[in-house]
């Protein structure tokens, strides 16, 4: 496709439910961003990725969220025990290597946690 | 500790008038200043960037002035349109990390009347 793409769009889960949310990047871009966007606030910096290896967690908000990205393609994030402090928008971004590089955004999956 | 301030929180401004987002950073790493534009149900779009080496730059009706000494950089929108009303985003960035990630303002609802 064109653009970065985000399964599901949205996604409802029981409290302490696990789910999976799917990014898709550009094809041939080499970074890949996960991003925390909660109801009218800015995206916070969840995990880092240059091709498979995940280089930086350090906004990854507990041990119940978990990235991987293991061909360095398509991603997923995942929360296990959901919370409904998760409920937010998850945003996903990928770029290409290097300065002067725009970050894409995909339209978010939002997760609401009953 | 908010690393990256953004005012006004909601901005109405008339067609045709200058609407002007103002941010304020604390890191002096920083050297990458983009804007992101956000409409509902959208993920953010950038609009335009700017490095700590120039105090301006104009893309279209948008401008970036940047203030160094004052670690302060804002944007203006020239000629302002309806179309124009979205959810704008100040970020920041420093190439060191590698990663380019980016850390967010927390937005300014901007609405055009027509």
């Amino acid at each position: 496709g064109a653009g970065v793409s985000q399964s599901p769009r949205y996604k409802v889960a029981k409290r302490g439910q696990d789910v999976a949310l799917r990014c898709d990047p550009i094809s041939g871009h080499v970074s890949l961003f996960w991003y925390q966007q909660a109801l009218g606030q800015g995206p916070e910096f969840l995990t880092y990725f240059q091709n498979e290896a995940q280089l930086d967690k350090s906004g990854l908000p507990s041990d119940r969220f978990f990235a991987e990205r293991p061909e360095g393609s398509v991603s997923t994030l995942k929360i296990q025990r959901t919370q409904q402090e998760d409920s937010a928008v998850y945003l996903c971004a990928s770029s290409l290597l290097g300065e002067d590089t725009e970050a894409f955004f995909g339209q978010g999956t939002r997760l609401t946690v009953v | 500790q908010q690393q990256v301030k953004q005012s006004p929180q909601s901005l109405i401004v008339q067609k045709g008038g200058i609407p002007i987002i103002n941010c304020a950073y604390e890191n002096t790493a920083f050297d990458y200043f983009p804007w992101y534009q956000q409409f509902p149900g959208k993920g953010p779009a950038l609009l335009i960037a700017i490095r700590p080496d120039v105090s301006e730059k104009k893309e279209g009706r948008f401008t970036i002035s940047f203030n160094k000494s004052a670690k302060q950089f804002s944007l203006h929108i020239m000629d302002s349109q309806p179309g124009d009303s979205a959810t704008y985003f100040c970020a920041a960035a420093y190439s060191g990390a590698g990663s380019y990630q980016l850390t967010f303002g927390k937005g300014t609802k901007l609405s055009v009347i027509p």
